[in-house]
């Protein structure tokens, strides 16, 4: 595709719930980021995969949250018994390479907007 | 931990006027510092950024003016359109890291 695309747009869970939010990064892309962004607020950092491998989950807020990218392509964010606070708009990026610079530009997708009832 | 602190929340400006949106963060092994644009239901959208090697940045209606010594970056938007109303933010980041953390965000208004 021409852009980094998620799935599903919108996802309403009741407290306790499990959810899977899907990513397609650019095609090639060897970087993948997950951002959590809260109503009002700047998007917070949660994992980065180079590839398949998972290089950094410090962002993750919890044992609750947990990432994947199998197959160093498509990723899926899982998070489990979902609360109340994990409402936002979760949000995947892709770059070419690795590092960060102008010339490794983050491509953003649209996000998933989770509300947790 | 807020590292990266963003002001103002918001501002209104007449078309063609300057929108000034101002950035300080605190981490000085930051190296990267870039100005993301956000239109409602988008994701962010890289618009201009700056190495602390340079003290400012153009590109076309945008520039970037960096104080090392401070801590601070600024986002300068000239001859404000309509079509600029979105959300800005600020971010930091360590060149041969892998994150990026960014401000609380700026929603500009920009009325014909």
């Amino acid at each position: 595709g021409a852009g980094v695309s998620q799935s599903p747009r919108y996802k309403v869970a009741k407290r306790g719930q499990d959810v899977a939010l899907r990513c397609d990064p650019i095609s090639g892309h060897v970087s993948l980021f997950w951002y959590q962004q809260a109503l009002g607020q700047g998007p917070e950092f949660l994992t980065y995969f180079q590839n398949e491998a998972q290089l950094d989950k410090s962002g993750l807020p919890s044992d609750r949250f947990f990432a994947e990218r199998p197959e160093g392509s498509v990723s899926t964010l899982k998070i489990q018994r979902t609360q109340q606070e994990d409402s936002a708009v979760y949000l995947c990026a892709s770059s070419f390479g690795v590092g960060i610079s102008s010339y490794n530009e983050q491509f953003f997708g649209p996000g998933t907007r989770l509300t947790v009832l | 931990q807020q590292q990266v602190k963003q002001s103002p929340q918001s501002l209104i400006v007449q078309k063609g006027g300057i929108s000034i949106i101002n950035c300080a963060y605190e981490n000085t092994a930051f190296d990267y510092f870039p100005w993301y644009q956000q239109f409602p239901g988008k994701g962010p959208a890289l618009l201009i950024a700056i190495r602390p090697d340079v003290s400012e940045k153009k590109e076309g209606r945008f520039t970037i003016s960096f104080n090392k010594s401070a801590k601070q970056f600024s986002l300068h938007i000239m001859d404000s359109q309509p079509g600029d109303s979105a959300t800005y933010f600020c971010a930091a980041g360590k060149a041969a890291g892998n994150k990026l953390t960014f401000g609380g965000g700026t929603r500009v208004l920009v009325k014909p």
